[in-house]
């Protein structure tokens, strides 16, 4: 079974600051995605990054990057020069490419960028 | 463009009222899928589909049916709304072997069982 771990239920950033949003998983697939994604509070899920278990380097994708340690089983997304749209609820999730699509999600972590 | 559409957006109904939720794929996905987020939960799956009459139970699937006659639509079926059913749903769809930016959402219904 998979199990995603996200232990930050809110988090406050100021404006132009960088901040990381922390998640850690768990499976006994040797092949699996990680995926971030964001919910602001009109309720939209927006894809933000995905990192495969076998990627060489970390994910980027303009201001977001994956910060990937395998060995330590996290995926923490940071978010660089944070504006105030970035606030949200952003999720971690974790699928098995290859096979169904099932996501696994974390419980997520609302931040709130401030002045 | 590629988008899963879900309807109704926004829904109010009583305790033990039928109702479906439509869920419709324009881009000939074979995996379709439902989820249910709660406060605190995150989401979970409901049922999924690997394509036209292949249906499975997901993580939560106590209280819903679904069906996958055309490739295009999973509608999700609630025949006996309770409260502890009021949630935002979310349908998706993906190519069965999909992987990054290939999982599509939809906007989210918001169902509210008094």
């Amino acid at each position: 079974a998979q199990k995603i771990t996200q232990t930050q239920p809110g988090m406050f950033v100021q404006e132009k600051e960088a901040v990381t949003l922390d998640c850690t998983y768990d499976t006994s697939d040797p092949s699996y995605g990680l995926f971030w994604y964001k919910q602001p509070s009109s309720g939209e899920m927006i894809f933000l990054i995905y990192q495969g278990s076998y990627d060489q380097q970390n994910a980027t994708e303009g201001r977001y990057s994956l910060n990937f340690q395998k060995a330590r089983k996290s995926a923490n997304l940071v978010i660089s020069a944070s504006q105030l749209g970035d606030s949200a609820m952003y999720f971690c999730a974790m699928g098995s490419p290859g096979t169904a699509s099932k996501l696994t999600f974390g419980t997520g972590t609302r931040l709130q960028v401030t002045l | 463009e590629a988008q899963v559409t879900q309807n109704p957006r926004y829904l109010i109904t009583v305790t033990g009222k039928k109702l479906t939720v439509t869920c419709s794929q324009n881009m000939n996905h074979e995996y379709m899928s439902w989820y249910r987020q709660d406060p605190g939960l995150g989401l979970r799956q409901i049922y999924y589909s690997m394509n036209v009459e292949v249906t499975d139970k997901g993580d939560v699937p106590e209280g819903y049916k679904v069906s996958r006659k055309e490739k295009r639509n999973f509608p999700l079926i609630l025949e006996s709304p309770s409260p502890n059913q009021t949630s935002l749903y979310f349908c998706a769809s993906s190519p069965t072997r999909s992987s990054g930016n290939t999982i599509y959402f939809g906007e989210g219904s918001w169902l509210t069982v008094v």
